[in-house]
């Protein structure tokens, strides 16, 4: 069975100390890792895809990174409106929709 | 800027009603998924669409939910009856089956079953 694993659950950090968020997957042929943010009463918001071992993106603060077993979220110098909960999700061989972790709830204390 | 709608937003209904939710996805997109989040659970995927067609519902509890979409700008998830352990926040997202495959997800609504 795919499975998708989130660590820490939760993470409380001080503004300005980065740290990183884990997704930890086993899927058969994986076709994309996604990381999506989420607000209070808001749905997911897409931040990133990521689709081979050793690829990165980065927007603003915020830096993924993909090998063949798990991605990390890398926070560099988080401010408090970065607080939410992040998601990660993997979509496997197919015509299968995404699988989800049950996130990590990132708070980030001024 | 484009985005999922849904509506209502909040829905507070006795056990037994029915409830209905609707979703208009993203102007384009051909795929549309209905998920169920809760604490316990997370997010859960409870049925999907491809082209208006349904693709897989097998996370419904059959004998009480239904999704349907009756054209590409109106997606339908309904509840007949309701239940206490319905409630829970349950979004709607949409994307294409191209490349990336990204998902946009709307607001949600928020159910509450007494």
């Amino acid at each position: 069975e795919d499975q998708v694993t989130q660590s820490p659950e939760a993470l409380r950090l001080q503004e300005g100390e980065s740290s990183s968020l884990n997704c930890s997957y086993t899927v058969s042929g994986l076709r994309g890792l996604f990381w999506y943010r989420q607000d209070p009463g808001k749905g997911p918001e897409f931040l990133f895809t990521l689709y081979s071992a050793g690829e990165e993106k980065e927007k603003e603060r915020l830096k993924a990174t993909l090998t063949k077993k798990e991605s990390f979220l890398h926070i560099t110098a988080p401010k408090p409106e970065d607080s939410a909960t992040y998601l990660c999700a993997v979509r496997v061989s197919g015509n299968t929709p995404l699988v989800f972790g049950k996130g990590t709830r990132l708070s980030v204390i001024a | 800027d484009a985005r999922v709608t849904q509506t209502p937003r909040h829905k507070v209904t006795e056990m037994g009603q029915e409830v209905t939710m609707r979703c208009q996805p993203i102007l384009g997109h051909n795929t549309v998924f209905w998920y169920r989040q809760t604490m316990m659970q997370g997010l859960e995927l409870l049925a999907y669409f491809r082209n208006r067609a349904p693709l897989d519902d097998s996370g419904m509890p059959k004998d009480r939910f239904s999704a349907e979409m009756p054209d590409a700008t109106l997606a339908t998830l309904k509840i007949q009856p309701s239940e206490p352990r319905d409630s829970a926040v349950y979004f709607c997202a949409s994307g294409l089956v191209r490349g990336a495959y990204e998902q946009y997800f709307g607001p949600g609504t928020r159910l509450t079953v007494t």
